[in-house]
């Protein structure tokens, strides 16, 4: 099974800095990787897909970078709104497996 | 606009059953394959099950598998899970997502319900 490995765990940030969260799979998933936004009490939402392929809707701020096993989600100046919980997810095989998540908090 | 909720969470004993239903609508359902990924309290997402759009092709996770069973209805554009033998580690909001690509079978996931509570306990 392919693990996913995200850090940090944790990012403390302000409003307007850049964050990077990093993705790592355990082997190539190629470009198959998508990353989710989840705030607290509400049901994730789809930012990026094959890597960097923004979702609908999602704003510009955020892109993704990457292939093979190594994986980057960058939010360019942070706004109040992007204080959640952030997960990537391979989609290289059938079952999809998330990392374990990076909360950005209010620094 | 696309809408999904989650129904039939419980609070059940270990070793019961429960059927988790999800209804649709907004979008072609047919087309679609359909996954169920679980949420444990204060814990991350993990994926549970998907299936396609005609019903024939089901994938489950290694902890699910065996003791879930995912079906569809497309008359009635509803996604079921089967839940059974269930052990206290089953506890978590479970939730519906639509699969982006039509006729895809990859869990890229781009509609999300609210999600339904199992709560496995004695």
């Amino acid at each position: 099974d392919i693990q996913m490995t995200q850090s940090p765990s944790i990012v403390s940030a302000s409003v307007g800095d850049r964050v990077t969260i990093s993705c790592r799979a355990s082997q190539s998933i190629s470009s198959w990787l998508a990353w989710y936004q989840q705030r607290p009490g509400k049901a994730p939402k789809l930012l990026i897909s094959k890597t960097s392929s923004l979702g609908g809707g999602v704003p510009s701020r955020f892109s993704g970078s990457g292939s093979g096993t190594e994986f980057t989600l960058t939010i360019s100046s942070l706004q109040p709104e992007d204080f959640a919980t952030y997960y990537c997810q391979e989609y290289d095989t059938y079952s999809g497996t998330f990392g374990q998540g990076t909360k950005v908090e209010i620094k | 606009e696309m809408q999904l909720l989650e129904s039939g969470g419980d609070l059940v004993q270990p070793g019961g059953s429960l059927r988790l239903s999800c209804e649709t609508s907004g979008f072609t359902f047919s087309r679609h394959s359909m996954s169920w990924v679980r949420q444990a309290p204060g814990k991350g997402l993990e994926w549970v099950s998907t299936i396609s759009g005609s019903g024939r092709t089901k994938h489950y996770g290694d902890s699910v598998r065996g003791r879930f069973t995912v079906s569809r209805d497309n008359t009635k554009n509803t996604l079921f899970l089967q839940v059974n033998s269930l052990r206290v580690d089953d506890t978590a909001m479970y939730y519906c997502a639509k699969v982006q690509d039509e006729y895809g079978d990859y869990p890229i996931l781009d509609s999300w319900g609210q999600g339904t509570l199992v709560t496995v306990s004695s």
